[in-house]
């Protein structure tokens, strides 16, 4: 199947600070990007859906100005977490569709905030 | 608009038994109807999908699933477990606009397996 990449795997931060996580389509043109977070021992929620060159679309009850998202090309989305604090400390995975009828998932993202 | 609901959000077996975990669906569309497993601290992998196609579907590591229109159900089972199927698993509906349309999951079985 086809390989999305997410970049980093772990990151620790500080209160405050902002984290930049990657999702890349290594082999596939991905049209749809999805955010999900997912916390321990729960499903997956999904947060935002961004198509390429346009603005995402976030679930309701999802801050758009604390979690950026951009998908500036077909193979790239990156979802920021601003000013993060240690409530948004949780297990974050990307999924990309593009062309198939199934979506590609990274490995996740572990975030904590310290 | 739809969902997905996942009857039991554990299940034993010991190794050897069969596996069945429980999947029904709503969907006011016809729906794409998907399997995955995540393994610990890990992303999701797809174990199988109908698509409207054959309504018994085959999967990976000797998994399949049964679309029943009738029952709203999409069950997964795997007739002998081993140790290696521990994990968490997801079913997740769709629409059919693949490209775009966005995945619902349920609430996710856990499996274990015991010797």
């Amino acid at each position: 199947g086809a390989v999305v990449s997410q970049h980093p795997s772990r990151v620790i931060c500080k209160s405050g600070t902002s984290v930049k996580i990657e999702c890349r389509s290594l082999d596939f043109q991905a049209t749809t990007m999805f955010w999900y977070r997912q916390f321990p021992k729960q499903s997956l929620m999904l947060m935002a859906t961004s198509n390429e060159g346009s603005k995402a679309t976030y679930e309701q009850g999802v801050e758009k100005d604390k979690f950026l998202i951009n998908h500036a090309s077909l193979t790239l989305s990156t979802l920021t977490v601003t000013s993060a604090h240690p409530e948004d400390s949780s297990f974050y995975i990307c999924s990309a569709r593009g062309g198939s009828t199934e979506a590609f998932f990274g490995q996740g993202t572990r975030l904590t905030v310290v | 608009a739809q969902s997905v609901t996942q009857l039991g959000s554990h299940v034993s077996v010991s190794e050897g038994a069969l596996v069945l975990l429980r999947c029904n669906y709503s969907s006011s569309v016809p729906p794409y109807l998907f399997w995955y497993v995540q393994y610990p601290n890990q992303g999701l992998q797809l174990l199988l999908k109908y698509t409207s196609a054959a309504t018994l579907v085959k999967g990976i590591n000797g998994f399949e699933a049964e679309f029943k229109k009738s029952e709203t159900s999409f069950h997964l089972t795997k007739p002998s477990a081993h140790m290696s199927d521990a994990a968490e698993y997801f079913c997740a509906v769709s629409g059919a606009r693949y490209n775009t349309d966005k995945l619902i999951f349920g609430t996710g079985t856990r499996l274990q397996v015991f010797p």
